[in-house]
């Protein structure tokens, strides 16, 4: 199974500041059919996770653009440029190019 | 608007069983695969299990085969989770998502085994 890591583990960022997270995989996430099926949600506390990109970097609706995402092969990174108050909770990589689909096991971003 | 909303969950002791069902709402549900994804209590999310759009094949954690079977009604727009022979440690909030890629969850129902 594919393990995916993440880090660091915990991130207290200063409002304003940007933040970065890092997913690596245990394998190569290019599938077969050549794309590569990292995603990556948001949790606040208290809430259901949501979607912030698909597929590497593509954002979905109502993001803000503050956040981006890329990265290849096993290596991708997540950054908010200028964190807000309303970042704040746990962000989730998680590929679905090989079978089962697995999750890496979380950043909780905090206010400092 | 797009909705996802799950019941079904409590407390149940060890070895029983639970059905969790999933309606969803505004949006094309038999055009999406559907899945289950778990959380344990202050821990991370966990894929479960998913179905096709059509219901004919599921796919499932190694954890919960044979224990669970997913499951949907195009006609009524539900998904549902059968679930035997349940453990503690399959204590967790579980969560319908819709679409290969997990576009958009319901809010999650409550599952407790323990004795």
């Amino acid at each position: 199974d594919v393990v995916m890591t993440q880090s660091p583990l915990s991130l207290p960022v200063t409002l304003g500041q940007p933040a970065f997270f890092s997913c690596r995989s245990s394998q190569s996430l290019v599938h077969s059919d050549g794309n590569t099926y990292l995603n990556w949600f948001h949790q606040r506390p208290g809430q259901s996770p949501r979607r912030l990109f698909y597929k590497i970097s593509n954002r979905d609706s109502g993001v803000p653009d503050r956040f981006s995402a890329s990265g290849s092969g096993s290596d991708f990174t997540l950054i908010i440029s200028r964190v807000e108050a309303e970042d704040v909770g746990i962000y989730y990589c998680m590929q679905g190019s090989r079978w089962p689909a697995s999750f890496g096991q979380g950043t909780k971003l905090e206010i400092k | 608007e797009v909705q996802l909303v799950e019941s079904g969950g409590g407390l149940v002791q060890p070895g029983g069983s639970l059905r969790l069902s999933c309606g969803g709402s505004g949006f094309p549900f038999r055009n999406y695969w559907m899945n289950w994804v778990r959380q344990a209590p202050g821990k991370g999310l966990e894929w479960v299990t998913n179905i096709n759009k059509e219901g004919s094949e599921g796919y499932y954690l190694d954890a919960v085969k044979g224990r669970f079977t997913i499951s949907r009604d195009n006609a009524k727009s539900t998904l549902y989770l059968q679930m035997n022979n349940l453990r503690v440690e399959d204590t967790a909030v579980y969560y319908c998502a819709a679409g290969g890629y997990l576009d958009f969850w319901g809010q999650g129902s409550l599952v407790t085994v323990s004795s």
